[in-house]
């Protein structure tokens, strides 16, 4: 009974290709994240949002779009990927409305464009 | 933007000893968070500190925040082989309806390894 699911946990693609990331919490979190962890192992904010609402876009690529259908789900959806994609995404979420902002992270899916 | 530097980047330890790593910032944040990540795994939340000063334990893991609120520390104590993994420092600082509310800012992370 996973938390933070996410899929695919791993996903190989040719540049160029557009591919979609789906997550899901079953904690009733109110707040959800994407992260994108670079081979450095840099861990970096990409987007939130809060009950569906877009609250964070950290200066990522129009080519990223999330996709919020209700508040327990997060998709990212990558167009026209490039071979600089390639990364681990994690989807975290936290129930931030009520000031706590300890984030609760998937396994990860691990990107690589090729 | 805020960044953090977590010290050391590696630690080479032999089972039983104790491990200390940190956080400093240039700017104060309102929460410390301290995660472990593990191959193939996303990061796991250890200890989470809410008030300047205050000093938490879970287990072996004892972490404090800093009274300036700009720096975390978090030891482990007696350390066992399945302590092995990349330890986060992570901050907040954002407010109910900010635009950062809910975002962690993370440290490069400490890389342990335990030696039976």
């Amino acid at each position: 009974d996973t938390a933070v699911s996410q899929t695919p946990k791993y996903l190989v693609t040719q540049m160029g290709n557009d591919k979609s990331i789906k997550c899901e919490q079953n904690l009733g979190h109110d707040t959800m994240y994407w992260y994108k962890q670079d081979s450095k192992k840099f861990l970096k904010i990409m987007f939130s949002y809060n009950n569906k609402e877009l609250i964070i876009n950290e200066t990522v690529p129009n080519r990223f779009s999330p996709k919020s259908p209700d508040k327990a789900h997060l998709n990212l959806h990558i167009n026209s990927l490039e071979l600089g994609d390639s990364a681990v995404y994690f989807c975290a979420s936290s129930q931030a409305d009520a000031g706590n902002t300890e984030a609760f992270f998937g396994q990860g899916t691990r990107l690589t464009v090729v | 933007g805020q960044q953090l530097n977590q010290s050391p980047q590696s630690m080479f330890i032999q089972e039983g000893e104790d491990v200390s790593m940190n956080c400093t910032s240039s700017s104060i944040f309102n929460t410390w968070l301290w995660y472990k990540q593990e191959p193939g795994e996303g990061p796991v939340l250890l200890i989470a500190l809410y008030k300047a000063g205050e000093l938490t334990s879970n287990g072996r893991l004892t972490a404090q925040f800093g009274i300036t609120r700009k720096d975390s520390f978090l030891n482990i104590s007696a350390s066992i082989p399945s302590d092995v993994g990349i330890y986060f420092c992570a901050g907040h600082y954002g407010y109910a309806g900010g635009t950062s509310y809910g975002k962690l800012t993370f440290g490069q992370g400490t890389i342990l390894t335990v030696h039976p």
